[in-house]
This record gives structure tokens, sequence and C-alpha cells, in this order.
């Protein structure tokens, strides 16, 4: 069975500095994973997705995240933050045996300060 | 850019009342998903469906529910009987390439509905 774990369910930066959102995965077979995010009052948006081609992934908006096996890590990164990055995360794994549900975590708040 | 669009944005219903949920997908999309957000809890898987029959289920997704396609450009999702516990953010997604995992899942606004 697959899971997702999000550490952080609140995470607080000034603007300009990084953004470190972490998630772990499990998975007994090669993942495909996905970050998506919730402004308020919208549905989940595509930030990036990592489909077993390189491990470092460019999103929109200046994220990326790098896929370490050895971790089962897949943490979403951003150099500098902007006040308009403030939303809720979420990280989702699927796999290849055909199963094409999603397994999300339970989300990062990003709040970003003045 | 297209988009999925879903209606009502918020539902209000008396336990035990039917309620369906209204979704337009992508025009070219193939496949079609629901999930659940409870408040305060994860997204869940519900449902997703292909070719007009369910592809795949949660044990979530129990006999007080169904999905259908009435027609080329709606996906709905009924509730029967609907319980205290079904209140949640109710988001339809679809995608294209029905063959391939790792496909890119694109979700609607969501519907609340709130069951009194």
């Amino acid at each position: 069975a697959q899971s997702v774990t999000q550490l952080g369910s609140h995470v607080s930066v000034s603007e300009g500095a990084l953004v470190l959102l972490r998630c772990n995965y499990s998975s007994s077979v090669p993942p495909y994973l996905f970050w998506y995010v919730q402004y308020p009052n919208q549905g989940l948006q595509l930030l990036l997705k990592y489909t077993s081609a390189a491990t470092l992934v460019k999103g929109i908006n200046g994220f990326e995240a790098e896929f370490k096996k050895s971790e089962t890590s897949f943490h979403l990164t951003k150099p500098s933050a902007h006040m308009s990055d403030a939303a809720e995360y979420f990280c989702a794994v699927s796999d290849d045996t055909g199963r094409r549900a999603l397994t999300f975590g339970s989300g990062t708040r990003l709040q970003v300060q003045p | 850019e297209p988009e999925v669009t879903q209606t009502p944005s918020h539902q209000v219903t008396q336990m035990g009342q039917e309620v369906i949920l209204r979704c337009v997908p992508i025009s070219n999309h193939l496949y079609f998903y629901w999930y659940r957000q409870i408040l305060g809890q994860k997204v869940e898987f519900l449902v997703s469906f292909y070719n007009n029959e369910i592809s795949e289920k949660s044990e979530i997704f129990d006999d007080q529910f169904s999905v259908e396609r009435p027609d080329g450009s709606n996906f709905t999702l009924k509730i029967r009987s609907t319980k205290l516990e079904d209140s949640a953010m109710y988001f339809c997604a679809s995608s294209e390439v029905p063959g391939v995992a790792g496909v890119t899942q694109y979700f609607g606004p969501g519907t609340r509905l709130t069951v009194l």
C-alpha cells in the first residue's frame, strides 16, 4: 500500500526566504509523485510531478522538487518566497501498477510573512 | 486554459436526503475521478470512471454512492441517503491518456457538502 507523509502541517517563512516543504512516501513499486497547491476557495492545481525521468523536477511559479529514492523523499523547494505563495500544498503518489488513484498527504499550509 | 468545473459550489442538505454533485471534465479527457476531503483531513480517493464504467473504487465508495456520465459532458456523483459524516469538500478530476499511470489529474474547485 502507498502512503505519503508531509512533515509540518504549518510552515511559516519570511518573504524572500527559502521555502522547504517535506514529503516522504512509501511505495512497494516505483512511484509517480506529485505536488499540488490549493489557494483559498480554489481547486487543486498541479505544481510539478516526477514520472521517472529527471530526478530534479522544475514546476510552475519557481518551485522545484528532487526525487531521492534512498531517502524516499520528494521535498518541495523555492529559493525565495513570495506573498502569493501562501496556500496549502499537497504531496501525492501513484504508481505504475495501473492503479491511477492518487494517495495524498495531509497537506502543509504555507504562510509567508512580510 | 481548459478547466474542470463543478456545481454547486456549496450544497446544504438534510440527513437522509439524496444529493447529486455535478462536474464538467475537460472536454478531451477520458478518465474521471471523485475525491473528497473531510475538514481537517486528507484528500481521499473515492472512484475513477472510464469508458462508462467504474474503473476503480475505494472502500469509502459503498452502495450509498453512485457515479454516472449522463451525457457527453457531465459527470455526476450521487449520494443516496446522506449522513452527517458525508459532510466534506468533494473534488472532481479528469485526465487524458487512460493507459498511462502517472498522468496528470486536473481538479475542479470542489463542492462543499454540508449535511445537517
